[in-house]
């Protein structure tokens, strides 16, 4: 059964450094997509990032990365010059199986985030 | 973009009644509709899966009776928590599935329970 394992309940960072959220995952699949949403204290859920499991390149989103290390099955968010508006809990799921077969997403424990000014 | 409408925002019932979520999909279909609990500081565990015209598939330890999914449209879903008790009250978001798009899924915004 897969699995996702975020093991920071909370971090802090100073506003404009960047900070690097841990996820680990475990799956027996070869095609799963893993995805990173932020999710402020009004409850949405706002797509992040994404990275498939047969991405060679980490993907990248504005200031969003995702360190992606297949072989130590992490998939790490790195966000680059925080600001204050990104004070959230963030979560990271994944979906086994590709994107077109609408798979079920699985979430993490989450990370609540706070940005210091 | 793809938007899921989901009403209602807030409720607050009385133990033992009845209330509906509903999660419209505007400008897509959504043939899979994931069904999401989540208290407060916590995950978001996932209730049932439902397909438009099937019956909808339940995770380990979450009561069909109780919790009742029906997703009757390609448009249309809707999560009815029978007998609420104070116990279930969470916050109820929905997902819907849609290739292409955000890689595959599109959120409601909630729906914040407070059963009384």
């Amino acid at each position: 059964a897969q699995k996702i394992t975020q093991t920071q309940p909370g971090m802090f960072v100073q506003e404009k450094e960047a900070v690097t959220l841990d996820c680990t995952y475990d799956t027996s699949d070869q095609s799963y997509g893993l995805f990173w949403y932020k999710q402020p204290s009004s409850g949405e859920m706002i797509f992040l990032i994404y990275q498939g499991s047969y991405d060679e390149q980490n993907a990248t989103e504005g200031r969003y990365s995702l360190n992606f290390q297949k072989a130590r099955k992490s998939a790490n968010l790195v966000i680059s010059a925080s600001q204050l508006g990104d004070s959230a809990m963030y979560f990271c799921a994944m979906r086994e199986g590709l994107h077109n077969q609408g798979g079920k997403l699985i979430f993490g424990q989450g990370t609540e985030l706070s940005v210091k000014p | 973009g793809a938007v899921v409408s989901q009403h209602p925002s807030r409720v607050i019932c009385k133990s033992g009644t009845s209330v509906k979520i509903e999660c419209r999909s505007l400008d897509f279909q959504a043939t899979t509709m994931f069904w999401y609990r989540q208290f407060p500081k916590q995950s978001l565990m996932l209730m049932a899966t439902s397909n438009e015209g099937s019956k909808a598939t339940y995770e380990q330890g979450v009561e069909k009776d109780k919790f009742l999914i029906n997703h009757a449209s390609l448009t249309l879903s809707t999560l009815t928590v029978t007998s609420a008790h104070p116990e279930d009250s969470s916050f109820y978001i929905c997902s819907a599935a849609r290739a292409g798009l955000n890689y595959g899924y599109t959120f409601g915004s909630g729906t914040r329970l407070t059963v009384v």
